[in-house]
């Protein structure tokens, strides 16, 4: 399987500031990368697909401005929580999909996650 | 739009019992996956499959692509404690560019 780190792995920040989160895949390069957010008990939600050298492509209710995307390398995607506050705490998970023999490019590789908690 | 339903949402078993959870949709998928999520960690996948009846184990877990590409099941066979956790099936269909469907997750617990 395919190794993606996310730093920090935790977070915690006062309302009203920003705070961004790095996704690396490590062993291979990814020109399309996935951010989730996850509530407690809850199921992952795909916020948006983080594309390298363009735009990002977010999910319908999904403010771009808020959470800003950059996927400036084949390797690095970060994800800006801007003017953050308490409803924003969550776990966002990042994942990557490699291409591999054969053209499979369907498996996700999810990252550790970071736990945000907004004061 | 696309729905996963993944059963059940919660197990309660003894350790050392066989289990089974599966998935189903009403759109028909090409990929199936699926993933367990330990708390505070991300998904880790645990078997992929490809082709309409493919059945693939990894050590005590078997899954199989329904026949129809429509189900996915996943069986664990004589549990143990560390396979508490949340497990999550997803789908993708045909195009490379959609996104990939999560259920609801099933949540293993092993009584002691």
């Amino acid at each position: 399987g395919a190794v993606v780190s996310q730093h920090p792995s935790w977070v915690i920040c006062k309302s009203g500031t920003s705070v961004k989160i790095e996704c690396r895949s490590l062993d291979f390069q990814a020109t399309t990368m996935f951010w989730y957010r996850q509530f407690p008990k809850q199921s992952l939600m795909l916020m948006a697909t983080s594309n390298e050298g363009s735009k990002a492509t977010y999910e319908q209710g999904v403010e771009k401005d808020k959470f800003l995307i950059n996927h400036a390398s084949l390797t690095l995607s970060t994800l800006t929580v801007t003017s953050a506050h308490p409803e924003d705490s969550s776990f966002y998970i990042c994942s990557v999909t490699p291409v591999q023999r054969g053209g499979n490019t369907d498996t996700q590789y999810f990252g550790p996650g970071t736990r945000l908690t907004v004061l | 739009g696309q729905q996963l339903n993944q059963s059940p949402q919660s197990m309660f078993i003894q350790e050392g019992e066989d289990v089974s959870m599966n998935c189903t949709s009403s759109s028909i998928f090409n990929t199936w996956l699926w993933y367990k999520q330990d708390p505070g960690e991300g998904p880790v996948l645990l078997i992929a499959l490809y082709k309409a009846g493919e059945l693939t184990s990894n050590g005590r877990l078997t899954a199989q692509f329904g026949i129809t590409r429509k189900d996915s099941f996943l069986n664990i066979s004589a549990s143990i404690p560390s396979d508490v956790g949340i497990y999550f099936c997803a789908g993708q269909t045909m195009n490379r560019d959609d996104k990939i469907i999560f259920g609801k997750g099933t949540r293993l617990h092993i009584l002691p």
